[in-house]
């Protein structure tokens, strides 16, 4: 059974550090992995897909990378705002099926002014 | 686009009262799930459907919940009757056809029963 780890639990930095959340998984089968993020009281807005074949991908001040051998992802985000706080979650798509997402409980991030 | 669309957002009811919570997927998606999150467990997939046919509800808890598809424009979750260790926010999410199986997420109903 596919394990996602997010660790730290819970992040807090001043404005304009960068980021680095950190997502593990126990089988490296896996389709692709997509960051997430989830406002307090919202739904989850997806940031970044990766497939299994890619290293890494970016989205302005956002960069994910795979290690698929290691089981591991990294989510950077440059020159953190406030309004970057929220959670974060991770979440893998094995190759044994192509719609069961694991997710990963998630990173709460806070970006203080 | 408007993205999935949820109703209702909130809803609080008593035991045993039946609850229905509604999607909508984005227009031109043919795969929806319906997820729910809480403290404890997490995001959970509670049932999946392509095209309209429930491909996988090992998720679902209980014969208390059911769901339907009857087109491909709506989805209903039904909980009946509920039970307080039902509350918790329910997702649905839709994704296209082929590509890159990016799931797209509605806001969420957050159900509290009482």
């Amino acid at each position: 059974k596919q394990e996602v780890t997010q660790i730290p639990a819970a992040l807090s930095v001043p404005e304009g550090e960068n980021l680095v959340l950190n997502c593990s998984f126990t089988d490296s089968a896996i389709y692709n992995l997509q960051w997430f993020r989830q406002d307090p009281g919202k739904g989850l807005t997806s940031l970044l897909l990766i497939q299994s074949s890619q290293r890494e991908q970016t989205s302005g001040r956002l960069n994910a990378s795979l290690d698929k051998s290691s089981g591991r992802s990294t989510l950077y985000i440059a020159a953190s705002q406030p309004g970057d706080s929220a959670t974060y979650l991770c979440a893998v798509m094995p190759l044994s099926n192509d719609y069961k997402l694991s997710f990963g409980a998630g990173t709460t991030v806070t970006v203080r002014a | 686009d408007a993205g999935v669309i949820q109703s209702p957002r909130h809803e609080v009811t008593e035991m045993g009262q039946e609850v229905t919570l509604r999607c909508k997927p984005i227009s031109g998606h043919n795969s929806l799930f319906w997820y729910r999150q809480t403290m404890m467990r997490g995001l959970e997939l509670l049932i999946y459907f392509n095209n309209n046919v429930p491909i996988d509800d090992s998720g679902m808890p209980e014969d208390r919940f059911s769901a339907k598809m009857p087109n491909a424009s709506f989805s209903t979750l039904k909980i009946q009757p509920s039970e307080p260790r039902d509350s918790a926010v329910y997702f649905c999410a839709s994704r296209g056809q082929g590509g890159s199986y990016e799931q797209y997420f509605g806001p969420g109903t957050r159900l509290t029963v009482t």
